[in-house]
Formats: structure tokens, C-alpha cells, sequence
């Protein structure tokens, strides 16, 4: 089956410094790729959609100077947390869909961001 | 907007108890797809289903999309340990819209 690996796994940063967070898909070329954001016991909450070589679309209520959204090749996509602090601690998941099936998604498993 | 509801939110059984999750929403959905979820990890597809009416079995599991596509059920057959995790039904073309989920503790 496809894979996305999602790096890092988790991630603790002082308030106030930017977190970079990979999301690679191995064996398939991610036309479009999807982060969110999954606050505990809840369920997962769409931030923005990236296409490859284009800005991504982000959601309404998404600050996209907070988090930098890059999609530079068919297997990458970046998210940067920038200037971060507690309340952007949280638990962040990318997935990544193909062109021949749009409605199918693989996910990342997830990294952990935890601001001091 | 689209919105899915799941019920219960959350539910404690023994093992090897029956369970049913429900999906619902007023929209119209293509598709829709369940996940299991576990602490600290991303989701795992576990059903599509596209038809109206249609059944899938996933060994214990059976998944049913509603005859309108706006509604959609998993039910668990003599639950273990193992099925313990948070449940998400999703629906959408490329772009999913993700159910409240439930959350399933079984119990030896």
C-alpha cells in the first residue's frame, strides 16, 4: 500500500522559534497533499490543501503567515510553524492523495508539537 | 457545509460485545470512508464505500453506506482488545470532511 512518513514524530521548542515538519510520500507521487490538526480526544481538523508547485488553499480561520505551507515536488510537503507558542501545540497530520483516486487519502502518522 | 456526525461519541464494552458506530449527515456524500485512529498515530483507512445500499465486511467489522449516501454504520462483532481506538468516518472527492469520531475502549 502507499506510504507517507511524516518527520518528526514529535518535537518540543521554546516559544518563539519555527518548527519545520516533512511529509514524504515513499512510494507514489502525491499530487495534492493535506494538513491538519487534531487537538486531544477530538477529530481531525482540515488547515490547508497544497498542490504540487502551486500556494496552498488554506482554510477559513488558518493564519497562513503563522504556518508556511511548501510543496516543492510530487513527494514533499513542508508545514512551518512559525514563532510558535503554547497554543500552537498540538498534534499535526498530513496526508497525501493521488491523481487516478481522489477520494482516498494516506496519512503520516502524525507529529507531536509541544511549545514551551 | 458538510458536516458528519458520529454516534456515540464514546463507548466502553466488554470483549466480545457487539457494537454499532453511526455516521450521519444532511449532505449527499460520493463516498464515504472509516478510519481507526490510535493514540499518537494518524489514521488507518480501513473501508471505502461508494454504492448506496452497499455492505462491506472487514472480517468482524461491516460497514454500510445508507440508500441516500448520507449516512453510513460500522458495526463490530464480538469486540477485542485490540479494536480499542478512536473510529472517523470522512467523506468528500479529494477533499475530506472528517466525522466527530468516536471513541472505542474494550475491555478484557
Amino acid at each position: 500500500g502507499a506510504v507517507v512518513s511524516q518527520h518528526p514524530s514529535r518535537v518540543i521548542c521554546k516559544s518563539g522559534t519555527s518548527v519545520k515538519i516533512e511529509c514524504r510520500s515513499l512510494d507514489f507521487q502525491a499530487t495534492t497533499m493535506f494538513w491538519y490538526r487534531q487537538f486531544p480526544k477530538q477529530s481531525l481538523m482540515l488547515m490547508a490543501t497544497s498542490n504540487e508547485g502551486s500556494k496552498a488553499t488554506y482554510e477559513q480561520g488558518v493564519e497562513k503567515d503563522k504556518f508556511l505551507i511548501n510543496h516543492a515536488s510530487l513527494t514533499l510537503s513542508t508545514l512551518t510553524v512559525t514563532s510558535a507558542h503554547p497554543e500552537d501545540s498540538s498534534f499535526y497530520i498530513c496526508s497525501a492523495g493521488m491523481r487516478i483516486a481522489k477520494n482516498i487519502q494516506y496519512f503520516g502518522a502524525g507529529t507531536r508539537l509541544s511549545v514551551l | 457545509t458538510q458536516l458528519l456526525e458520529q454516534s456515540p461519541q464514546f463507548l466502553s464494552i466488554q470483549e466480545g460485545e457487539n457494537l454499532t458506530v453511526y455516521c450521519n449527515s444532511s449532505s449527499v456524500f460520493s463516498s464515504l470512508q472509516w478510519y481507526r485512529q490510535e493514540p499518537g498515530e494518524g489514521p488507518v483507512l480501513l473501508v471505502t464505500v461508494v454504492t448506496g445500499g452497499e455492505v462491506k465486511k472487514l472480517k468482524r467489522l461491516t460497514f454500510q453506506f445508507g440508500d441516500a449516501r448520507k449516512d453510513s454504520s460500522l458495526h463490530i462483532t464480538a469486540a477485542q482488545t485490540g479494536d480499542t481506538g478512536l473510529y472517523l468516518c470522512a467523506g468528500g472527492f479529494q477533499k475530506l470532511v472528517f466525522g466527530t469520531g468516536t471513541r472505542l475502549l474494550v475491555s478484557p
